[in-house]
């Protein structure tokens, strides 16, 4: 069946370092692919999608690009803020109506 | 998008009670779906709520301990039956939006924690 990993957290930065949170997945056929976010007390927000290889997606300075030849879609962010302290989700749907999540990776930022 | 109400939002339980939370999406939707965040983890999906009919439940979820009901397109309940603090644990509605491609939103999530 399908499968996303991630990498296993905390993740300790301190402010305006560089990000990458790891993700690849296993699929078969062409699944979409997600980033959500879970700050501290609240549920899930999409970040960012992409739908097919080599789609970029963007939103808040961060980004992931769907790499099909390596099945990853890493999420990277080029200057963190304190509040972006919070639990990051890789996910897959694969032409299917449910999401396939990842273990989650808890990012800390420190001032 | 998909505005999502779950009420409530925690809850402090005792073992051996029920407790059914519910869903109320701003608009109509096809697909709505409970899943379950236990401390520290990751998200596992219960079951499909089906409009009319019987929920789908995956692989370790059955009815008798989490039936679900969906009267219609807008609405959903589940209920955590009979429950010992292993159920604690946030349940979250989510719900997937014809025309978009592939994601679900969710509400806020309802923490229980059973004493």
């Amino acid at each position: 069946g399908d499968s996303v990993t991630q990498m296993e957290g905390p993740v300790t930065l301190s402010e305006e370092a560089f990000l990458t949170i790891n993700c690849t997945y296993t699929a078969t056929g062409y699944p979409s692919l997600f980033w959500y976010v879970q700050y501290p007390g609240e549920g899930l927000q999409l970040l960012l999608k992409a739908t097919k290889a080599d789609d970029k997606g963007s939103n808040k300075g961060f980004e992931a690009t769907y790499r099909k030849e390596t099945t990853s879609f890493h999420l990277e962010k080029g200057s963190v803020q304190v509040s972006d302290s919070a639990v990051y989700f890789c996910a897959l749907n694969n032409a299917g109506n449910m999401l396939t999540f990842g273990g989650g990776t808890r990012l800390m930022v420190k001032p | 998008s998909a505005v999502i109400s779950q009420k409530p939002s925690r809850d402090i339980c005792q073992r051996g009670t029920s407790l059914t939370i519910q869903c109320q999406v701003d608009s109509q939707v096809t697909m709505m779906f409970w899943y379950r965040q236990q401390p520290g983890q990751s998200l596992t999906l219960i079951a499909t709520a089906n409009q009319g009919s019987e929920a789908t439940y995956e692989s370790g979820f059955v009815i008798d301990k989490f039936p679900i009901s969906r009267p219609n397109l807008t609405f959903s309940t589940l209920t955590v039956s009979n429950m010992s603090p292993e159920d604690s644990s946030i349940y979250l509605c989510s719900v997937g939006v014809m025309g978009n491609t592939g994601e679900l939103f969710f509400g806020e999530g309802s923490r229980l924690t059973v004493l």
